[in-house]
């Protein structure tokens, strides 16, 4: 596997489970992103982890939880999410946070519909 | 603060034809500038970015961008369209740091 790679591609939900997204990068970067993207809306950040540290929620609703136990691994857990929260997921890493500039690396995206 | 606006949500060309898409950004601190192109159940691709130095910026696939301080834009070009193009286009800002702010995206449609 080379580059981000995210699984599964597609997730269909019902209001009450409970899911968990992957994410795992292969650049040997050391922050890593998620982020929501829907339909006529901009990319936006959810959470940043930077050396395994959580450095940024983006006033996320606690239905997500984010986890990352490693620099290559990162994992989002979904549990009661709304039919609103259906959109594409992506995840993205870059070269440590604070240095010269990030150039963010996507992965292909978890397309997650909530019934 | 730090905003883009991509003008068109939608852009038609046919095939051959010069491409334009517009992106003009707002920035307090000098902009690094990125364009990226998502295909279809596929994630964003960076095709060029502008962080210092020259301001026509090369990318990939034959598309170019170039960086106007005084008109606050960013708009890539590629002189023929090709059917791969179609695709979703992504321009970003940001003061160099890991926060992007990405614009609303334009979708562009190659026509025969």
């Amino acid at each position: 596997e080379t580059g981000v790679t995210q699984t599964p591609r597609h997730l269909v939900m019902g209001m009450t489970n409970k899911k968990s997204l992957k994410c795992e990068q292969h650049l040997g970067h050391n922050a890593m992103y998620w982020y929501k993207q829907s339909a006529k809306k901009p990319l936006e950040l959810m959470f940043v982890y930077n050396f395994k540290e959580q450095t940024e929620n983006n006033s996320v609703p606690s239905r997500f939880s984010p986890e990352c136990p490693n620099s290559s691994h990162l994992f989002l857990h979904l549990h009661t999410l709304q039919p609103e929260d259906s959109a594409l997921y992506l995840c993205a890493s870059s070269h440590p946070i604070g240095g010269t500039y990030n150039e963010q690396f996507f992965g292909p995206g978890t397309r997650l519909t909530v019934l | 603060a730090q905003s883009v606006t991509q003008l068109g949500s939608h852009v038609s060309v046919s095939e051959g034809a010069l491409v334009l898409l517009r992106c003009n950004y707002s920035s307090s601190v000098p902009p690094y500038l990125f364009w990226y192109v998502q295909y279809p159940n596929q994630g964003l691709q960076l095709l060029l970015k502008y962080t210092t130095g020259a301001t026509l910026v090369k990318g990939i696939n034959g598309f170019e961008a170039e960086f106007k301080k005084s008109e606050t834009s960013f708009h890539l070009t590629k002189p023929s369209a090709h059917m791969s193009d179609a695709a979703e286009y992504f321009c970003a800002v940001s003061s160099g740091t890991y926060k992007y702010i990405f614009g609303t995206g334009t979708r562009l449609k190659v026509l025969a």
